[in-house]
């Protein structure tokens, strides 16, 4: 069975452009979920997705979207980027009701100069 | 706000000794602690879980402890293995709640 696929992996974008991050779930999952990772932030929860709707939603401004299409797989979107947007994107998928067991993907470094 | 501790950012440990990875909350809202473990330039993956109707859970040379009115769980890897060398993180969550609150992880390194 596939893993949690996101692309690009790597990407460099200047400041004030917009970048779009891609996830592809494990088959059959319905739930996903994207958090940033810093270094010496850990990972901070951005938002959750489950059938198309956002149920969960971190604390991170509006220029931070997302979107889940109806074959679960899901975007987002970072608009006007800042230096300080620099991190690894992580999505994760589960399954309904398995309680916080997500499975991550390798994530997307974002690199803004 | 933190809600999730891990206070040690590094902990070197003897191949064979036993590993022990800490983690505080603050949160009493939340019911089920997990520990993820991260390889550089991989996604974490799941190690092992506890609900909060226990105290203890095992699973091979890791088990977690909880204990609920310290508000502090812990990881102990035994023996420990140069493979266990990873960051590790401590997350939880609360009853109905799909989102993880993170700590900020322990980078656990076996010397050989």
């Amino acid at each position: 069975k596939a893993g949690v696929t996101q692309t690009p992996r790597y990407l460099i974008k200047t400041r004030g452009q917009q970048v779009t991050l891609s996830c592809s779930p494990i088959s059959g999952h319905r739930s996903v979920s994207w958090y940033q990772q810093t270094p010496g932030q850990g990972l901070q929860f951005l938002f959750e997705y489950f059938s198309e709707t956002q149920r969960n939603k971190g604390n991170f401004p509006g220029r931070f979207s997302g979107r889940q299409f109806s074959n679960s797989r899901s975007e987002m979107n970072v608009s006007t980027l800042e230096l300080g947007d620099s991190a690894l994107y992580l999505c994760a998928s589960s399954l309904p009701g398995e309680h916080g067991e997500l499975f991550f993907g390798e994530g997307s470094r974002l690199t803004v100069l | 706000d933190q809600q999730v501790k891990q206070n040690s950012p590094s902990l070197s440990v003897q191949e064979g000794r036993i590993s022990i990875l800490n983690c505080d909350y603050t949160n009493s809202m939340f019911d089920y602690f997990l520990w993820y473990k991260k390889y550089p330039a991989e996604g974490p993956t799941f190690l092992i879980s506890i609900s909060s109707i226990k105290d203890k859970n095992e699973d091979g040379r890791f088990t977690v402890f909880l204990n609920k009115s310290a508000k502090h769980l812990s990881l102990h890897i035994v023996p420990s293995q140069p493979g266990d060398s990873a960051v590790y993180f401590c997350a939880a969550s609360a009853l109905g709640n799909e989102k993880l609150t993170f700590g900020t992880g322990t980078r656990l390194t076996i010397i050989p």
